[in-house]
Parts: structure tokens; sequence; C-alpha cells
């Protein structure tokens, strides 16, 4: 069964970077594109972008180019994102999601940057 | 950005009965393929979000039948008959059309 597991929470320093993980099992890795999303507290959901393990090929929301960095390991079937110069704002859970559909979902990592 | 709008924000039902959540989108998305990328999920209290309708109307795998999608080009419902307690969620409609990808702000449904 599809399965995406992601890395454990996060404390970090304002200022700082900060790099999450989410291992893909149960499918072809190499196959489908893989959703970033970023829900703060209480908020609804924003898309941050997507990676294609494939060949490497990235879309960005925007909004967050400068601040996030999508790449994906095909060795380990591990889809990454760093997020950089990090304020309170960027405290948030990050879901990783596969596919177009986001039929499959991350449990979540909670980033907390203090202000 | 296309923004999508829910209403209401939250509602209050009791089981057996049925709800109805719209969604309005601010442009057409209906693509020229014919499909119209509107996607309703639902997120259970402290849980990830999970895939309930696909392209309007496609009920996804393990959803019960008690969930249906519905809508035109910019206006969508979700439908839930007779609600069960697992239902409680924020219900959120999303557009899987163009980038950047945007979701609707919510709706709680509660049990009475």
């Amino acid at each position: 069964q599809v399965q995406l597991q992601q890395s454990g929470a996060e404390l970090v320093k304002p200022g700082s970077s900060v790099k999450i993980s989410c291992k893909a099992s149960g499918y072809t890795f190499t196959s489908y594109d893989m959703h970033w999303i970023k829900q703060q507290p209480g908020n609804g959901l924003e898309w941050i972008g997507w990676i294609y393990p494939g060949n490497g090929n990235t879309k960005y929301n925007q909004k967050f180019n400068g601040k996030a960095t999508l790449t994906a390991d095909k060795s380990s079937s591990t889809a990454y994102m760093q997020l950089s110069s990090l304020t309170s704002e960027d405290s948030a859970v990050y879901f990783c999601a596969r596919s177009k559909l986001f039929a499959y979902w991350g449990q979540g990592t909670l980033v907390t940057v203090p202000s | 950005d296309i923004v999508m709008t829910q209403a209401p924000l939250s509602v209050s039902v009791t089981p057996g009965e049925s709800a109805s959540i719209s969604c309005r989108s601010s442009k057409s998305l209906l693509h020229s393929n014919g499909i119209t990328y509107v996607y309703w999920y639902l997120q259970k209290p402290g849980k990830s979000p999970q895939l309930l309708i696909y392209r309007m109307s496609n009920l996804a795998s393990g959803v019960p039948d008690r969930f249906s999608g519905s809508g035109s080009e910019t206006d969508f419902t979700l439908k839930i008959s007779r609600v069960e307690a697992e239902d409680v969620g924020i219900y959120y409609c999303g557009q899987l059309l163009e980038n950047p990808y945007t979701f609707g702000a919510g709706t709680k449904l509660e049990l009475k």
C-alpha cells in the first residue's frame, strides 16, 4: 500500500534553514509528482509546489520562490523540502502529498520558528 | 490566483440527516478536455486531509457512497447523506487546474 512517511517535528531558529523529508513506499517513486502543502495553525491549506522525481523537474507557487526548494533522491525514494531564512510566518505543519489527485498524504511535519 | 470560496464556514448536523457544502471558484475550472478540476478533502481532527471527491463528481476509493459531488464550471456542491459521527472534521474544496493550486478556507462539520 502507498505510504508517505515524513520526518519529525523541528524547532528551528529564526534566520536558519530546515530540510524535511518524505519517504515514499508502495509505488514507483519516479512515476508520480510529489507535492508539498503548508497548513498554519487554525488555517487552511496552501500549495507550495511539486517535484517530479523521475527527472527532477519542479514547479513552485510563486509565493514560495526563494523560500522552498524541492529535491528528490531516487535511490531512497525520498522527497525533500528545504525552507530557508525562516521566520515565525513559516511556523506550520507541512504535508507531502502524491500526484495531482492528492490521494495520498504524509502525516505532516510540524516546523516551529520562535518569534 | 483562483479564489475558492466555501459556505458555510461551519455546519451543525443531526446524525442521520444530510448536509451540503458549497464552493465557488473565481474562474471556470472546466478544462478544454471536458474535466472539471475541483476536488474535495476531509481533514479529521489531528489527521492529514483525505481525498473524498476528485474531478467534481468522482468518488475516491474507499469513500462511502453517502458522499457525492456535483456542480457547474464555477459552482460546486458536496453532499453528505445520512451524516455519521466519523464525518466530523473540516471539509476543503480545492482547484488543481492551474498554478498555484488553491483551496477554500474550509467548512467545519459538527454533530448536534
